[in-house]
């Protein structure tokens, strides 16, 4: 199962919006609605941030959206801060029964 | 508190064994499917394993299928990982997580993780 591929970085400055794509396959994006993204700051754990394409769970801010086209998933992030700047990941169900997980987009808030 | 505190890890040789554990606390542990996911430092998440509420249904990813077996006791409110025939290639910090299951909306979601146990295989 190769991994979801996601761009290796995207940038922008407080208060504006960025996309993250997590594109995938007719095997696991593009056949089921069960992704997630993961926000993880230097040296900690991940944070779930979106589950089921573009459920929020309690307590992430609503700045936070997710969305999905066909193969690919996306992260909006909007009215951008710098407390965002961190590494994002996605990840999606399998047709094999298995998680797989995008390679991570860093962010950096300019 | 939610806690989830993985422990076990260390340095091995190559072809050694590990034995990770993930003690649990603040939330009904039985209620939860849990899962294993490694991080090389400095580079992404790669998923495991997943073990169902009961500890009946196991899932691995291909590249350590045969070599780790995932397990919990539910009376102790801990996950296993047992890591056989290491290899280099399986260096990384070890994470659990915990994922509420589709009954509740989340599928394959991990909503609550551990800091992690570092494994090193080297000779």
């Amino acid at each position: 199962q190769s991994a979801l591929t996601q761009p290796a970085s995207v940038s922008g400055s407080p208060g504006q919006s960025i996309t993250i794509s997590c594109t995938g396959t007719s095997s696991d994006v593009g056949r089921y609605n069960y992704v997630s993204w993961y926000q993880q700051h230097p040296g900690k754990a991940p944070k779930l941030m979106i589950y089921v394409v573009s459920n929020r769970p309690s307590g992430v801010s609503d700045r936070f959206s997710g969305s999905k086209f066909g193969n690919t998933a996306s992260l909006t992030i909007s009215g951008l801060q710098t407390e965002d700047e961190a590494d994002y990941y996605c990840s999606s169900y399998t047709t094999s029964s298995t998680v797989v997980f995008g390679g991570g987009t860093k962010l950096t808030v300019l | 508190e939610v806690q989830l505190v993985e422990s076990g890890g260390g340095s091995v040789q190559p072809g050694g064994s590990l034995r990770l554990s993930c003690t649990t606390s603040g939330f009904p542990f039985s209620s939860y499917w849990m899962h294993w996911v490694r991080q090389v430092p400095g580079k992404g998440l790669v998923w495991v394993s997943r073990l169902n509420r009961d500890g009946s249904r196991t899932y691995y990813a291909d590249f350590v299928k045969g070599r780790f077996t995932i397990s919990r006791d539910n009376t102790e409110n801990t996950l296993y990982l047992q890591m056989d025939s290491l290899r280099a290639e399986d260096t990384a910090l070890y994470y659990c997580a915990r994922d509420p299951g589709a009954e509740v909306g989340y599928n394959d979601a991990f909503d609550m993780w551990g800091q992690g146990t570092m494994v090193t295989v080297s000779s």
